[in-house]
């Protein structure tokens, strides 16, 4: 089974350009996380989408990010424009959403790694 | 403050040493502890998961939560040269399927096993 998969693996832009990142969670899992991990920083929860819908986006930085969920399945998070704070590592991980405790195991992608210049 | 400290390490022991990992956590709700392997150019994989306080081993590995303490550990026996990685500690509030079950993660420990 192919586990959660993230493009592109590493994106170089320059401050004020568009950039928008994807993630393909496994399949059937109806929850869908992004998290974020800055330069010397611990990894940061970012919003969960619930199938289509937001569930919890309080982690999201400022109006520059815009992420969403076509029909439930794949996910873009956009940033624009992006700024050098912007510069990190972004994860996609998802979890079956059925069930207590473990079954809701959240599988995390490789990340993309985003550079600002 | 941060919800979860954990020191970043680096930290290097020989082949065959127990190896010990701590984190100290803030936030009394949370109730699932986890530790994540992360392996470079990798994403986070969960290695360990407990609810609330007690113990649980898994092979070489062994995870312990003391709630009173706000304070969680991993412990590797017999410490193999591809334990090398970072390791993360990490929490959350809610893992039921109703309810938005974020993690906190600590800053992560970097971990080498000299062979």
């Amino acid at each position: 089974e192919a586990g959660v998969t993230q493009f592109p693996s590493h994106s170089v832009i320059e401050k004020g350009q568009t950039v928008t990142l994807r993630c393909d969670p496994i399949s059937g899992h109806d929850n869908l996380y992004w998290y974020r991990r800055v330069m010397g920083k611990e990894i940061k929860f970012l919003l969960h989408f619930v199938k289509e819908s937001k569930q919890d986006e309080s982690g999201m930085p400022n109006n520059r990010f815009l992420a969403e969920r076509t029909g439930g399945t794949y996910s873009t998070l956009k940033v624009q424009p992006a700024e050098l704070e912007d510069s990190g590592v972004y994860f996609c991980a998802s979890s079956q959403g059925r069930g207590q405790g473990i079954n809701n195991e959240q599988f995390f992608g490789p990340g993309t790694r985003l550079t600002v210049l | 403050q941060k919800e979860v400290e954990q020191d970043p390490g680096p930290l290097s022991v020989p082949e065959g040493a127990i190896v010990s990992l701590n984190c100290t956590y803030s936030n009394s709700a949370f109730q699932y502890f986890m530790w994540y392997r992360q392996y470079s150019r990798k994403g986070p994989e969960l290695l360990m998961y407990t609810y609330s306080s007690g113990n649980k081993e898994d092979g070489r590995f062994t995870a312990q939560v003391d709630k009173s303490s706000k304070y969680i550990s991993l412990f590797i026996r017999d410490s193999q040269p591809s334990d090398s990685a970072t390791y993360l500690c990490a929490m959350s509030a809610k893992g039921g399927v109703s309810s938005a079950s974020k993690i906190i993660f600590g800053s992560g420990t970097r971990l080498s096993i000299r062979p």
